[in-house]
């Protein structure tokens, strides 16, 4: 099955600071998506980007399908951008996604 | 629109011990998912249900059960629940697969 590696496992800055967060799956897909767990668990959709690029106020996605990578910028930090962030993705035709590790981050003030 | 809800947010069971996670979904979404998330890790898919009717296996469904009740529910069972099944339960929901999941805010099962 597809394999998805994000990077870094952990990642503490100011606020202020920008931030970029990398996921690398092993297959090609066409569904992909990040997710937001904020402090308390809730997870909260940010981008669904199999392919391109997005734009969401502060936070930004990139999908380069063809070199199997996907990037989250997050410009301008705020201490609620804390928790922990998740890459998924589903192969052609596929219900499942598959979740990688996530990459925590901490914004302290 | 509530979106995802989940019933209970928290439960405590002794082992062997059953019962059953409560998942609705107001968004008239096809598809409905059951995932598990353990302490420093991403969430595995247990069970699946592609749309009403259909349920299938995910990559850790081993001591769980599903029923797809009608369009809006989606339940899961532990008939005989074990240590190892203490976790976080989220429930999700997509308009169809692989489109945007949305998520309910989780249970937490403590298993003595």
């Amino acid at each position: 099955g597809i394999q998805v590696e994000q990077s870094p496992p952990d990642l503490i800055l100011q606020e202020g600071a920008n931030s970029t967060l990398r996921c690398n799956f092993s297959d090609s897909v066409n569904n992909l998506q990040w997710f937001h767990q904020n402090p308390w668990g809730q997870l909260i959709n940010l981008f669904y980007i199999p392919s391109g690029t997005k734009q969401n106020g502060r936070l930004s996605a990139t999908t380069v399908a063809t070199e199997r990578y996907s990037l989250l910028y997050i410009s301008s930090s705020q201490t609620t951008d804390s928790g922990v962030y998740f890459c998924a993705v589903g192969g052609r035709g596929a219900q499942k996604l598959v979740f990688g590790q996530g990459t925590r981050l901490t914004i302290n003030p | 629109n509530a979106g995802v809800t989940q019933t209970p947010k928290f439960q405590v069971l002794k082992t062997g011990q059953s019962m059953t996670l409560q998942c609705a979904q107001d968004m008239n979404h096809n598809s409905m998912y059951w995932y598990r998330q353990d302490p420093g890790m991403g969430l595995r898919l247990i069970y699946y249900s592609a749309s009403e009717g259909t349920t299938d296996k995910g990559e850790v469904p081993n001591g769980y059960n599903v029923s797809r009740l009608n369009k809006r529910e989606f339940s899961l069972r532990l008939e005989s629940a074990a240590p190892s099944q203490t976790s976080v339960y989220f429930c999700a929901s997509s308009r169809g697969g692989g489109e945007t999941q949305y998520f309910g805010p989780g249970t937490r099962l403590l298993v003595l």
